[in-house]
């Protein structure tokens, strides 16, 4: 079954510093991949996706990621981050081909916490 | 575009209650949306798909006859929480994916406290 792990549950970082959220997944199939983020009592929004193409894919907020398929990873990072970045960053990968239903499979998620 | 609402937003109800959540697309007709179940501090759960005009497919240890859903048109769905109990009491997500698209939109999510 697909799997996906985000290795660090919180990622402390101070402002306008660079910053790397870890992402791997098990497959070892085609897979869609994703980046979300959620703010405090909010639902997910789309950071970034990885369909096909270009391995590195830029998303919004400044944020990239690249994708790796010898290491089946999918870091996201950004180079300077601000106080407004502190939320929760969920990975999630899709099988493709995929069925109908285009599940999401999520990783557990890290905290990035960016202090002043 | 792309946006998904929810109602309410939180609720508070009684032990052995029923409550009903609402997900809406807004802005674009969803084939497909999800129900999802987030504890404090934890990922996002699946708890069941649903297609427009078909029954819903739940996974695996979610009761279907607990947690009913259903998806009357390309626009809502909705997900009832019968007899709720307090250990129901979480955070409820939805998403909404458009027809032969890989992304999921999701709304804001229903904050569910039953006392």
């Amino acid at each position: 079954a697909q799997s996906v792990t985000q290795l660090d549950s919180q990622v402390p970082v101070f402002e306008e510093a660079p910053v790397e959220l870890r992402c791997n997944y098990s497959s070892s199939v085609s897979v869609y991949l994703f980046w979300y983020v959620q703010y405090p009592n909010q639902g997910l929004q789309l950071l970034l996706k990885y369909l096909s193409g270009s391995t590195l894919v830029k998303g919004i907020n400044g944020f990239e990621a690249e994708f790796n398929k010898s290491q089946t990873s999918f870091h996201l990072r950004k180079p300077s981050v601000h106080i407004s970045d502190t939320a929760e960053y969920f990975c999630a990968v899709s099988d493709r081909p995929m069925d109908s239903s285009y599940k999401l499979i999520f990783g557990s998620g890290t905290r990035l916490l960016v202090r002043p | 575009g792309a946006v998904v609402s929810q109602h309410p937003s939180r609720v508070i109800c009684k032990s052995g209650t029923s409550v009903k959540i609402e997900c809406r697309s807004l802005d674009f007709q969803a084939t497909t949306m999800f129900w999802y179940r987030q504890f404090p501090k934890q990922s996002l759960m699946l708890m069941a798909t649903s297609n427009e005009g078909s029954k819903a497919t739940y996974e695996q240890g979610v009761e279907k006859d607990k947690f009913l859903i259903n998806h009357a048109s390309l626009t809502l769905s909705t997900l009832t929480v019968t007899s709720a109990h307090p250990e129901d009491s979480s955070f409820y997500i939805c998403s909404a994916r458009i027809s032969h698209q890989e992304t999921q939109y999701f709304g804001p999510g229903t904050r569910l406290l039953v006392l």
